[in-house]
């Protein structure tokens, strides 16, 4: 198995809505990793985990709150968002945080905040 | 400061060969990385050069100088499906001394008949 799967596809969320992401890997990969896309923009990222401790947060606004309840499982926790938040959210998950480890993405979580 | 500059759009004819430029200024250089992402898709993979020289991937090809601060990505016997962006990326170090990839703004190859 060599997927990053994310759930759900698309969401639409009102500004006081509660909605989680998920994201799962059964590569064996110990970095996981979560990024925020705007349209035609590069990846910028949010949050890694290694070894399923949170060792990057790069600033990220605390009305995204992430979890990772075990080496294949990374959840978002979404509360209190703004319309500018609406985004591709990306998975991705690596061996390893070394040198050669290349990222390998989910297909994304289209968000809509109204 | 961390830049990373590729040209925006590049526009190509099928069959034919295209080079897409990359110039790097990061804080250390840990690696570099070429994906590529089709429109409302995830990035994948492409390829990695952390030592100087070409690397051949059938008909993708990427060079590395890290005296220059320089890469390309080679793209062979052009397909309508290589119509992409084509996103270069460097492991470098952020203000925390953690190794994270540096993204560029992406160049959109568009590939006509």
């Amino acid at each position: 198995d060599t997927e990053v799967t994310q759930t759900p596809k698309h969401l639409v969320m009102g500004m006081t809505n509660k909605k989680s992401l998920k994201c799962e890997q059964h590569m064996g990969h110990r970095a996981m990793y979560w990024y925020k896309q705007k349209a035609k923009k590069p990846p910028e990222l949010m949050f890694v985990y290694s070894y399923e401790k949170l060792s990057i947060n790069e600033s990220v606004p605390s009305r995204f709150s992430p979890e990772c309840p075990n080496s294949s499982l990374l959840n978002l926790h979404l509360h209190a968002l703004q319309p500018e938040d609406s985004a591709l959210y990306l998975c991705a998950s690596s061996q390893g945080i070394g040198t050669r480890d290349e990222q390998f993405f989910g297909p994304g979580t289209r968000l809509t905040v109204l | 400061g961390q830049n990373i500059d590729q040209p925006t759009e590049m526009t190509a004819t099928e069959g034919a060969i295209v080079q897409i430029n990359c110039t790097y200024q990061t804080s250390g250089f840990n690696g570099l990385f070429w994906y590529q992402q089709h429109a409302g898709e995830a990035p994948t993979f492409l390829s990695y050069n952390v030592l100087d020289g070409l690397e051949e991937k059938g008909r993708f090809s990427s060079f590395l100088s890290r005296s220059k601060g320089y890469s390309y990505l080679l793209l062979k016997e052009l397909q309508m499906k290589d119509s992409a962006s084509y996103l270069c990326a460097v492991r470098a170090f952020n203000a925390g001394n953690n190794r994270k990839l540096i993204w560029g703004l992406g160049t959109s190859l568009a590939v006509n008949p």
